[in-house]
């Protein structure tokens, strides 16, 4: 079955404008996670929802960052004012409920000029 | 404050050899721990997972162990191949973290010699 997708898979902005990142996760998944991976880092935790419960926003860096997750599938990340140091691969994934093993996207490589 | 530790940036062995990979955790919670395999330009792809009531899993040539005591896991790929050259990050996830969430190690790079 088709795998979780994000778009678009590069994105070069500019430092101060708004960027949105699109997650689609597995079918019949209702966790849905967003990482993101800085040059040289590993994995940094940023967001998770599950379900219709409040989502856990615990790892966003700051009040620039905020995510939505329309009817429990599609999610977007939006990255207002973006800053430099915000470049890195943002990663999305789901698993399904309460499940442990999470399957990741192919990634946005977000550049920021 | 790094609750999981790849200590080894990079590994180089040779094809038919094994490779073993070691993470530690510093977080007595968790309870589920995880390896991920990474080519250059794709997500993270799952690739073996381990419980905490366990101290062994196998999956072909891949196995884990765990090291409660120590809060240590290895990661063994018995043969290595040229196409198991990739970054590996283990993960771990506990009851007291938001729903699974991982947290991560850096990540070791594995490269497979022919």
């Amino acid at each position: 079955g088709a795998g979780v997708s994000q778009s678009p898979s590069n994105k070069v902005t500019e430092k101060g404008k708004d960027v949105e990142l699109r997650c689609d996760p597995i079918s019949g998944h209702t966790a849905l996670y967003w990482y993101r991976q800085s040059l040289g880092q590993g994995l940094e935790f940023l967001i998770y929802f599950q379900g219709n419960s409040a989502p856990d926003k615990s790892g966003l860096p700051s009040d620039r960052f905020s995510a939505e997750r329309t009817g429990g599938s599609v999610s977007t990340l939006t990255i207002q004012r973006t800053q430099q140091e915000d470049s890195a691969v943002y990663l999305c994934a789901s698993s399904e409920p309460w499940g442990e093993t999470q399957y990741f996207g192919p990634g946005t490589r977000l550049t920021v000029l | 404050d790094q609750q999981v530790k790849q200590n080894s940036p990079s590994l180089s062995v040779q094809e038919g050899r094994i490779s073993i990979l070691n993470c530690d955790y510093t977080n007595s919670m968790f309870d589920y721990f995880l390896w991920y395999k990474k080519y250059p330009a794709e997500g993270p792809t799952f690739l073996i997972s381990i419980s905490s009531i366990k101290d062994k899993n196998e999956d072909g040539r891949f196995t884990v162990f765990l090291n409660k005591s120590a809060k240590h896991l290895s990661l063994h790929i018995v043969p290595s191949q040229p196409g198991d050259s990739a970054v590996y990050f283990c993960a771990a996830s506990g009851v007291e973290t938001s729903g699974s969430r991982l947290t991560f190690g850096e990540g070791t790079q594995l490269t497979v010699n022919p």
